[in-house]
């Protein structure tokens, strides 16, 4: 079946700007959950999603912020960018149940000029 | 924070078994171990994972010691697409969220 699809592969956006992100997770997964990827600090957590409700929040600025569909695509959006907000995204999504693996995208390369 | 303790590199000569050590010494008794690995700027890929007992799959072994407080990943032959940076996790079963905290990983490298 098709893995995490995540769009756009890439992305160059101007400080200031903002910019939308997408996640299509496994078909039937019900849980999605979104990480940023810096060389200084790592996977980080952003946020989860389960059944068009955040669930859990990391420690990031309100700047970021996102949103889940009934079909449970995810979007995020990152308002007002920041030099500092390039980074791999990483969308994951699992079945939203007890001790199941989650299951990652490619990714998005934003890189902000 | 993370609750692992992992090298921050390896190096493993190709056709060997990869022994990959974790230190989790805080580990609850509801937290499972999992081992995921990130190869150069694609998304991590789930491994292995275990609560008490050793796991096997068709990609690694995972011995976690009796006490729980540290666990081994084994790559049983190693290639040079094994190449990777890989982390060990523990994750709590039984909450009603899903976050996963990664530490800073082993950067393996298989040598030719």
């Amino acid at each position: 079946k098709a893995g995490v699809t995540q769009t756009p592969r890439y992305l160059i956006k101007t400080r200031g700007q903002q910019v939308t992100l997408s996640c299509s997770p496994i078909s039937g997964h019900r849980s999605v959950s979104w990480y940023q990827q810096t060389p200084g600090q790592g996977l980080q957590f952003l946020f989860e999603y389960f059944s068009e409700t955040q669930r859990n929040k990391g420690n990031f600025p309100g700047r970021f912020s996102g949103r889940q569909f009934s079909n449970s695509r995810s979007e995020m959006n990152v308002s007002t960018l920041e030099l500092g907000d390039s980074a791999l995204y990483l969308c994951a999504s699992n079945l939203g149940q007890l001790n199941t693996e989650a299951f990652f995208g490619q990714g998005t390369r934003l890189t902000v000029v | 924070d993370a609750k692992t303790t992992q090298p921050p590199s390896m190096d493993c000569a190709e056709g060997r078994a990869a022994n990959l050590p974790c230190n989790h010494s805080t580990i609850s008794g509801n937290e499972y171990v999992y081992w995921y690995r990130q190869i150069h700027s694609q998304g991590p890929q789930y491994i292995i994972h275990g609560l008490k007992n050793n796991e096997t799959n068709e990609m690694a072994s995972l011995i976690i010691t009796e006490d729980r407080k540290s666990s081994t990943l084994i790559l049983p032959h190693a290639t040079l697409r094994d190449t990777a940076v890989y982390y060990c996790i523990v994750r709590v079963e039984g909450r009603r969220d899903d976050k996963i905290i990664f530490g800073k990983g082993t950067r393996l490298h298989i040598l030719p």
